[in-house]
């Protein structure tokens, strides 16, 4: 089991140019979850989904888009990279079958926009 | 008004020592659960131990106990016998159940634990 993985882990973007970040999990999670974490700050919600198809936003969706084609796979796309978006993106994955089901995270994608 | 709030941005233990950090939460939710993940240097989001609100007694994972007390809307991690690997970002979350269909957690800004030789 990998678990959930993020690629790229590292990307420097200049302004303006797009980049799409893959989050993929081999858990057949329903629920799936794009964070940001900025320096010295908790995770924010950026969007999020509770099934393949769908797609909602979370706290801060402005400049991101993001689909879920297939269950395994949640895509996190930045259509015109700004700086404000340098940022460690999370994702993170869950059953929720129960109370206690916690979120699994992946190891994080380092983005740079110059 | 912040939904969960960790006063302590930094704190030191001497190693062998027991810690507590601190988190208060904000909800009018009855129904909510309280997680703690570490995040270490490296950068990975660890779970550590939840809490609900129904739950009679707090929870405990090995050296980490939840000290929940839910009049005062506090769930503070206590790390007894801390060691070196302690050191680390630790985050408090909530998920609440009203109006939450995606089950989304709210982060606290996180305090972060040096363990001292």
């Amino acid at each position: 089991n990998a678990g959930v993985t993020q690629t790229p882990k590292f990307r420097v973007l200049k302004t303006g140019q797009s980049m799409t970040l893959l989050c993929a999990q081999d858990m057949n999670h329903e629920y799936m979850y794009w964070y940001r974490q900025d320096p010295g700050m908790g995770l924010r919600l950026i969007h999020y989904s509770v099934g393949e198809g769908t797609t909602a936003k979370g706290e801060v969706p402005d400049g991101y888009n993001v689909s879920r084609l297939k269950k395994q796979n949640f895509l996190l796309g930045l259509e015109s990279a700004a700086p404000s978006q340098t940022s460690v993106y999370f994702c993170a994955s869950t059953f929720v079958l129960a109370d206690a089901d916690e979120q699994f995270f992946g190891p994080g994608t380092r983005l740079t926009v110059l | 008004a912040q939904k969960i709030t960790q006063t302590q941005p930094g704190m030191f233990v001497q190693e062998k020592e027991a810690v507590t950090l601190d988190c208060t939460y904000d909800t009018s939710d009855p129904s909510y659960g309280l997680f703690w993940y570490k995040q270490p240097s490296s950068g990975e989001m660890i779970f550590l131990i939840y809490q609900g609100s129904y739950d009679q007694q707090n929870a405990t994972e090995g050296r980490y106990s939840l000290n929940f007390q839910k009049a005062r809307k506090s769930a503070n991690l206590v790390i007894s016998a801390s060691q070196l690997g302690d050191s680390a970002m630790y985050f408090c979350a909530m998920r609440e159940a009203l109006y939450n269909a995606g089950n989304m957690l709210t982060f606290g800004g996180g305090t972060r634990l040096m363990v001292k030789p």
